[in-house]
């Protein structure tokens, strides 16, 4: 089965600082790998996935993820965070069963951006 | 567009006490989960449906029953409340041509206390 490691537990920046939220999971054959972002008392909405083809993807709101297969890893990254993207950050990968997205989340990173 | 929506928003429970919660989703999405979060843990499926008919367990389906006799409804059945049931239950729905590929739609969750 999969599994999902998120190496911190909390991250806390200041504002306009650089950003990086670690994300390893078990290798398999083919993988699908997400980012959730979840705010306060709301729940999970997507930031960006992996499916296939350019290593590098971005959201829309200045995020990135690479997928580094040789590393397993699926890092976080944004170059400037503001106030608002304080909220926990769930790093997944997807297994199919029956067809289904199967979600394996790791832990959450709960990043905190301080003034 | 109401996306994937949970009722109740919270509840207390007294131990032994059953309970319903309710998801309902207006995408005419096949495959609907249902997710438990406890802290420091990240999120774990409890059950999932490919369709209305069809159900399965998850990772941690202990306590807890689904049925889905519509693709709109998934509701979630707690038979014997217990303290270790306490956690926030999430439900997500996606359309799937494939295997593990298409994004999921979260619910804003239900926060439940069993006392």
């Amino acid at each position: 089965a999969q599994s999902v490691t998120q190496l911190d537990s909390q991250v806390p920046v200041f504002e306009e600082a650089p950003v990086e939220l670690r994300c390893n999971y078990s290798s398999s054959v083919s993988v699908y790998l997400f980012w959730y972002v979840q705010y306060p008392n709301q729940g999970l909405q997507l930031l960006l996935k992996y499916l296939s083809g350019s290593t590098l993807v971005e959201s829309i709101n200045g995020f990135e993820a690479e997928f580094n297969k040789s590393q397993t890893s699926f890092h976080l990254r944004k170059p400037s965070v503001h106030i608002s993207d304080t909220a926990e950050y769930f790093c997944a990968v997807s297994e199919g069963i029956q067809g289904a997205q199967k979600l394996v989340f790791g832990q959450g990173t709960r990043l905190t951006i301080n003034p | 567009n109401a996306g994937v929506t949970q009722t109740p928003k919270f509840r207390i429970l007294k131990i032994g006490q059953s309970m319903t919660l309710q998801c309902t989703q207006d995408m005419n999405h096949n495959y609907m989960y249902w997710y438990r979060q406890d802290p420091g843990m990240g999120l774990k499926l409890i059950y999932y449906s490919v369709g209305a008919g069809i159900t399965d367990k998850g990772e941690v389906p202990n306590g807890y029953n689904v049925s889905r006799s519509t693709t709109e409804d998934f509701p979630l059945r707690l038979e014997l409340a217990a303290p270790s049931q306490t956690s926030v239950y999430f439900c997500a729905s996606s359309s799937s041509p494939g295997t593990g590929s298409t994004e999921a739609f979260f619910g804003q969750g239900t926060r439940l206390t069993v006392v």
